[in-house]
């Protein structure tokens, strides 16, 4: 079974503080994903990465950042929190390009007070 | 950019009939249109896809259909379960391979 670890289950932060959101994926996938989840705006594309040391912005790239130094591990990084940065985050994998099925992460809800 | 559009936000069916949930997408070079469902306190996970060249995919009691030049696509469910409740997102992988999801229907079989 593919098996998509991210580091926290809840976390909470304070505004300004910087965040570290981790995710491991342990099927040699060569893309990883980072989306935010919530309420009634579906699944929002933060930052994606299609090989090691590469990342492409998403959708909604401002105030975060990524870092992928090995090929099963995808960082996301929130630089100085904010309180609409308030979500549930989630984290993706797949194999290249021909096959496009998303194995995610279950999930780190993130409050930011 | 892709722009995916789902309808309705909610719905709620009697057990054994029907449900259908709508999609519709703004990039017309998009070629690949998969559903996830997720569960409540869960995941999301893959039910069902399909690519821009074929027009029907059938999987048991699930079904999508896809218009290309309408630029719109369906899920069906037939014969509906309580445990096919759950929060179900259409998305589209657009001419950049991004993967753009709408913004789900969350749909209630009543027993």
């Amino acid at each position: 079974d593919v098996k998509v670890t991210q580091s926290s289950r809840y976390l909470v932060k304070r505004t300004g503080e910087k965040v570290f959101l981790e995710c491991v994926q342990d099927m040699d996938h060569e893309n990883m994903f980072w989306y935010r989840q919530d309420p009634g705006l579906g699944l929002r594309l933060i930052y994606f990465s299609y090989d090691v040391k590469m990342k492409e912005k998403g959708d909604i790239p401002e105030g975060y950042s990524v870092s992928r130094e090995k090929k099963e591990r995808f960082s996301l990084i929130l630089e100085s929190a904010s309180t609409n940065q308030t979500s549930m985050y989630l984290c993706a994998s797949s194999w290249g390009s021909l096959e496009e099925k998303l194995f995610f992460g279950s999930g780190t809800q993130l409050s930011v007070l | 950019g892709e722009n995916v559009e789902q309808h309705p936000s909610t719905l709620s069916v009697q057990e054994g009939d029907s449900a259908v949930i709508k999609c519709t997408y703004s990039d017309s070079a998009s070629n690949y249109f998969p559903w996830y469902k997720q569960e409540l306190g869960k995941r999301p996970q893959l039910i069902i896809d399909i690519r821009s060249n074929v027009g029907e995919k059938k999987d048991q009691r699930i079904a999508v259909t896809l218009n290309k030049t309408a630029k719109h696509f369906s899920l069906h469910i037939t014969e509906t379960q309580p445990e096919d409740s759950a929060v179900y997102f259409c998305a589209a992988r657009d001419s950049s391979y991004k993967l753009i999801f709408g913004s789900g229907t969350r749909l209630l079989v009543r027993p």
